[in-house]
């Protein structure tokens, strides 16, 4: 497909068990972008990707949470001893870059994987 | 820090009605503008964007203006449509220095026959 692919859509999983959620960007996509969206709350961002490095990770919200990118491409988010209150919506975007190293703010959004701790 | 206010919601309003959401943005640098936009079931989709001052972006009927002296970009509809039930963000990223685009909590718009 064109757009960009996460996965799961959807996962349950119990308080204390570790999580790996996906996000396959559009080929070409220099940049990757997680953001989470909490019911009533707006995008929050956690941590972005140029190629394979992360130059701006301060979004993550403890060290429970961890993010890699291989190959310029694939992206996978992981959550290790989740917590009730890391239940919401986990966004990927991706994005072009633009000619002089910058980002023009044009982002390519998944539908997000939705993400329930029992 | 950067950030984003966008009135608060949920907004319902009847089809042909006017449409106005409000958004202002404090920034440390010069910011690009945007409005996004989240159907039910779908991903956030790029509406529109304005990069700077007096630029006005449009799409689908929706329109927003840098406006520098207001640190504003409110989105504005003349006649809304069921259609356009959805969820609506601004965001800004700012020009030649960081690239993390800041968002605001996104406002509700619910449109009735």
């Amino acid at each position: 497909g064109a757009g960009v692919s996460q996965s799961p859509s959807n996962k349950v999983t119990e308080k204390g068990k570790d999580v790996e959620l996906r996000c396959d960007p559009i080929s070409g996509h220099t940049a990757l972008y997680w953001y989470r969206q909490s019911l009533g709350q707006g995008l929050e961002f956690l941590i972005y990707f140029q190629g394979n490095s992360a130059p701006d990770k301060s979004g993550l919200p403890s060290d429970r949470f961890s993010a890699e990118r291989t190959g310029g491409s694939v992206s996978t988010l992981t959550i290790q001893r989740t917590q009730q209150e890391d239940s919401a919506v986990y966004l990927c975007a991706s994005s072009p870059w633009a000619s002089g190293g910058r980002n023009t703010g044009e982002l390519f959004f998944g539908e997000g994987s939705r993400l329930t701790v029992l | 820090g950067d950030s984003v206010t966008q009135m608060e919601g949920p907004v319902t309003l009847s089809e042909e009605a006017f449409l106005t959401i409000n958004c202002t943005y404090t920034a440390t640098g010069y910011p690009s503008l945007f409005w996004y936009v989240q159907y039910p079931g779908e991903g956030l989709q790029l509406l529109l964007k304005a990069t700077k001052a007096d630029d006005k972006g449009s799409n689908k009927g929706f329109e927003a203006t840098y406006r520098k002296e207001t640190t504003s970009f409110h989105l504005e509809k003349g006649s809304v449509q069921v259609s356009d039930s959805a969820v609506y963000f601004c965001a800004l990223i700012l020009t030649g220095g960081g690239n993390k685009l800041t968002f605001g909590t996104g406002t509700q718009l619910k449109v009735e026959l």
